[in-house]
C-alpha cells in the first residue's frame, strides 16, 4: 500500500526564492498535517486539515508560509520568500481516524535548505 | 495548556538492558497518548497508543501504560536490541476546540552491541 507521500525529498535554495512542498495522503485519510522538525525546536505542527478544510493554522510562523488543500488527495505547503531559518525537515502526515484516537501516517518528509 | 515532556537524550544502552523512556503530559480534558519511533532518515511511525486511563500499550516488546494519577506514560522495554536504535516522541493528541496533536522533543537512544 501506498504511504504519505511527500515531494521533493531534499531541496535547496537561496534565500529570497519560493519553495513549494508537496504531500499526497493515503487514500481515504480525511486529516493532513504539516509539521516542521528542527534541532532546536524539535517537531512543530504548522497545519492541520479535516475534509480538506484548514482547522487548524495557528502554528504557521508568519504570512510567508502558506497552505493549501485543493482536494483530498493532495496539498501543498509554500514558502515565499524563503529564508535561512526556515531550514528543516517539513513532513505531511494523514490519519484517517479521529485525530483524537487515530493513528498519524507520516511521509518520509522534505528536507529543505535554504542558503 | 496542553504539553508533553519526556526525558532528555541521548540514552546509551548495552543490548539487552532495561529500557525506561520518562514521559509527562499536561491536558486539559482527556487525552490519547502515544509513542511514535523515528529511524535515521525517515519520517516518524506509531509504536504504540493508549486511549483511555490504565490502558496499557504494546508493540514489538515496547510497553507503556496511561497514568491519570501522576499524569504519565513511560516507554518500557525489557532487552533492547541494536536496532532499537532511533529517535522515541511522546505525543498525546486533546480536543481543545480543536484537536490538538502535540509532541515531546524525542529522546535518541543509541543500543551498543
Amino acid at each position: 500500500d501506498a504511504g504519505v507521500i511527500q515531494s521533493p525529498r531534499h531541496e535547496v535554495t537561496e534565500m529570497g526564492q519560493e519553495v513549494t512542498l508537496r504531500c499526497k495522503p493515503i487514500s481515504g485519510h480525511n486529516s493532513l498535517f504539516w509539521y516542521r522538525q528542527t534541532m532546536m525546536r524539535g517537531l512543530e505542527l504548522l497545519i492541520y486539515f479535516n475534509n480538506n478544510v484548514p482547522i487548524d493554522d495557528s502554528g504557521m510562523p508568519e504570512d510567508r508560509f502558506s497552505a493549501k488543500m485543493p482536494n483530498a488527495s493532495f496539498s501543498t505547503l509554500k514558502i515565499q520568500p524563503s529564508e535561512p531559518r526556515d531550514s528543516a525537515v517539513y513532513f505531511c502526515a494523514s490519519s484517517m481516524d479521529h485525530p483524537n484516537t487515530g493513528e498519524l501516517f507520516f511521509g518520509e518528509g522534505s528536507r529543505l535548505t535554504v542558503l | 495548556g496542553n504539553s508533553v515532556t519526556q526525558m532528555e537524550g541521548p540514552v546509551t544502552l548495552s543490548e539487552e538492558a532495561f529500557l525506561t523512556i520518562n514521559c509527562t503530559y499536561t491536558a486539559t480534558g482527556y487525552p490519547s497518548l502515544f509513542w511514535y519511533v523515528q529511524y535515521p532518515g525517515e519520517g516518524l511511525q506509531l509504536l504504540l497508543k493508549a486511549t483511555k486511563a490504565d490502558d496499557k500499550g504494546s508493540n514489538k516488546g515496547f510497553e507503556a501504560t496511561y497514568r491519570k494519577e501522576t499524569t504519565s506514560f513511560h516507554l518500557e522495554k525489557g532487552s533492547v536490541q541494536v536496532s532499537d536504535s532511533a529517535v522515541y516522541f511522546c505525543a498525546l493528541s486533546v480536543y481543545s476546540g480543536t484537536y490538538k496533536y502535540i509532541f515531546g522533543t524525542g529522546t535518541r537512544l543509541k543500543v551498543l552491541a
